[in-house]
């Protein structure tokens, strides 16, 4: 079946630090992966997004690649800022689309 | 990109009382909608999947006499918490699928009811 499994958290860093949040899939056939960024209080907001092997999606300072091979699609960012402090769900979609299937979430606090 | 909204943002109600949700597509038509309820420091759990003009498919361990889902129209799906009891309090969370070239596969997710029962 699919399933996501996620680094979990929470996670504190200071401004400027490098981030990287682990996430390991299992799915058969093709799937979609996707960053998704929950900010306090409000709903699920898509980060970044890879539709095949190699890919690399990347949005506002952040980047994941669908790793094929290692079933990996780590989130990662150089230089974190105090406005990157929320919680972060790693996500697949099947083939179809019908359904996703979320990480539990890792937590982001970054200090100033 | 596609906007999806849910309406009321915020909703405070009496145990036994039932309460409805509305997750609309603003610029887009969704033939499907997904409903989802997640717990405090907890993952998203889907509910149940809303197709319009058919019967919603509900996932295992979820009442569908309690939480009754309708998409009577392309752009408008309702979640109808009924008899609602504290247990039921949570953040309801909705989302489309869009199916275009760039949009392959994804979903676009509403901003979230959080839903009180007192």
């Amino acid at each position: 079946g699919n399933s996501v499994t996620q680094m979990e958290g929470p996670v504190t860093l200071s401004e400027e630090a490098f981030l990287t949040i682990n996430c390991t899939y299992t799915a058969t056939g093709y799937p979609s992966l996707f960053w998704y960024v929950q900010y306090p209080g409000e709903g699920l907001q898509l980060l970044l997004k890879a539709t095949k092997a190699d890919d690399k999606g990347s949005n506002k300072g952040f980047e994941a690649t669908y790793r094929k091979e290692t079933t990996s699609f780590h989130l990662e960012k150089g230089s974190v800022q105090v406005s990157d402090s929320a919680v972060y769900f790693c996500a697949l979609s099947g083939q179809g689309g019908n359904q996703f299937y979320f990480g539990t979430g890792t937590s982001l606090t970054v200090i100033p | 990109g596609a906007v999806v909204s849910q309406h009321p943002s915020r909703v405070i109600c009496k145990s036994g009382t039932s309460v409805k949700i509305e997750c609309r597509s603003l610029d887009f038509q969704a033939t499907t909608m997904f409903w989802y309820r997640q717990f405090p420091k907890q993952s998203l759990m889907l509910m149940a999947t809303s197709n319009e003009g058919s019967k919603a498919t509900y996932e295992q361990g979820v009442e569908k006499d309690k939480f009754l889902i309708n998409h009577a129209s392309l752009t408008l799906s309702t979640l109808t918490v009924t008899s609602a009891h504290p247990e039921d309090s949570s953040f309801y969370i909705c989302s489309a699928r869009v199916h275009t070239r760039s949009s392959y596969n994804e979903q676009f997710f509403g901003p979230g009811t959080r839903l009180t029962v007192l």
